[in-house]
């Protein structure tokens, strides 16, 4: 069965280090992995997708990913973090046909100045 | 994001009530679904359709009923028999074949009297 795991469930992080966030997955097949940001009370957006090729994909807002076949990962990561960057972050799995998305559980990110 | 609303942003329920949140896009986008959130749980898929006139039932679709006549509206009703409806509930959009993505409501924030 598919399922989307977030081992961290609050991360919190000083202004300017380094980020990264976990995610791991399981799927039958070649899977579309995502990462979404949600603010307080708003929707999700979206920070970037891997769908095939290259396994390191860029982001908006400075953010990074690298798919780890062997891993079953698909770890977030942002060099310097901005104080903007405090929100929930959900990892998400789809299928090639489109019809469905399996999302974690999120992690919720804090950022102290 | 852009393209779809969801209404209200807040709605109260009382005991034995039907409601129903309403979720509209100009898009243009085939597919539409419904999620609930709950803290600490991730997203969770109710309904989708792919097509007008035509629905899927997600994980938990118990207690909920859709009806997709246009291509436009996806409305959500939460029905009498959900007994734990408290719950921020997401409306996304994506285009068909592959849904590279999916395009996020805003949300409406469903709480019991």
């Amino acid at each position: 069965a598919q399922s989307v795991t977030q081992p961290d469930i609050h991360i919190t992080v000083s202004e300017g280090a380094s980020l990264e966030l976990r995610c791991n997955y399981s799927y039958g097949a070649t899977p579309y992995l995502f990462w979404y940001v949600q603010s307080p009370g708003q929707g999700l957006q979206l920070l970037l997708k891997y769908f095939s090729g290259d396994t390191l994909v860029q982001g908006i807002k400075g953010f990074e990913a690298e798919f780890k076949r062997s891993q079953s990962s698909f770890n977030l990561r942002k060099p310097s973090v901005h104080w903007s960057d405090a929100a929930e972050y959900f990892c998400a799995v789809g299928s090639n046909t489109g019809n469905q998305f399996y999302f974690g559980t999120g992690t919720s990110l804090t950022v102290i100045p | 994001d852009g393209g779809i609303t969801q209404s209200p942003k807040y709605l109260f329920r009382k005991e034995g009530q039907n409601v129903t949140l309403s979720c509209e896009q100009n898009l243009n986008h085939d597919a539409m679904y419904w999620y609930r959130q709950d803290p600490g749980q991730g997203l969770r898929l109710i309904y989708y359709s792919q097509i007008v006139n035509d629905f899927q039932k997600g994980d938990i679709a118990e207690g909920y009923s859709v009806s997709r006549e246009k291509k436009e509206s996806f409305p959500l009703t939460v029905t009498s028999a959900q007994k734990n409806p408290t719950a921020f509930y997401l409306c996304a959009t994506g285009v068909l074949p592959g849904n590279e993505k999916l395009f996020f409501g805003s949300g409406t924030q469903l709480s019991v009297l």
